[in-house]
């Protein structure tokens, strides 16, 4: 079993839709995590990092569950430019190395 | 604001040649990393280095090796290229994690796309 896994998609969502997806993860000792945004021949970069209360930013939401060990990323009222790769990624405190990626989440958003 | 740059951003090898990614930052961070990432795959660590003269193995570091011998620049070196060394390479660095917690956001490079025929 994969460290850390979520669906590949792809989410082929209209304009202005919600659309939600999730991230699980295998090891309980995790430390922290976070959602990366990853456009098509690009470099990941830093959508947000997710606390343990649940956090927002803007559109955006973000939920951890330790119990169930999963991550969630929230897309409201979605817009053509989020169309991207969402990578879901789990970090250990105490490693400089132990930084898993999930293989990513395909979104694509129709006009 | 450079951030993190990668050289070559493109490049063809031959089976058996050899090559030298170049990584730099100017952001003064301590760690840096080098991932490769294939169709299907999340990103996969090959080396990292969390400071000047220091570097680690990562998760799949077989037919690579790594230099760091400026805090700025960390080097990937391929000895002898194979075909299943294809991939996009990224460059990433970070502070370390601190006292408060903060686990410190990884920032990439743009990538380098290597193939190996």
């Amino acid at each position: 079993r994969k460290e850390v896994e979520q669906d590949p998609g792809p989410f082929n969502v209209p304009e202005g839709a919600t659309v939600a997806f999730n991230c699980t993860y295998s090891n309980s000792a995790s430390q922290s995590f976070f959602w990366y945004r990853q456009d098509c021949r690009k470099e990941p970069k830093l959508l947000m990092s997710v606390y343990s209360s649940g956090n927002e930013d803007g559109r955006f939401t973000a939920q951890l569950n330790r119990a169930s060990q999963y991550i969630s990323l929230l897309i409201r009222d979605s817009k053509l430019s989020d169309s991207a790769t969402y990578l879901c990624v789990v970090k250990w405190y105490s490693s400089a190395s132990k930084i898993i990626f999930g293989s990513g989440t395909r979104l694509s958003i129709r006009p | 604001n450079a951030g993190v740059t990668q050289t070559p951003k493109f490049r063809v090898l031959k089976t058996g040649q050899s090559m030298t990614l170049l990584c730099a930052q100017d952001m003064n961070h301590e760690y840096m990393y080098w991932y490769r990432q294939d169709p299907g795959m999340g990103l996969r660590l090959i080396h990292y280095s969390v400071g000047e003269g220091t570097t680690a193995k990562g998760e799949v570091p077989d037919g690579y090796n790594v230099s760091r011998l400026k805090k700025q620049n960390f080097l990937l070196g391929l000895e002898s290229a194979a075909p299943s060394q294809t991939s996009v390479y990224f460059c990433a660095s970070s502070i370390p994690p601190t006292s408060g917690g903060y686990t410190g956001e990884l920032f990439f490079g743009e990538g380098s796309r290597l193939t190996v025929l």
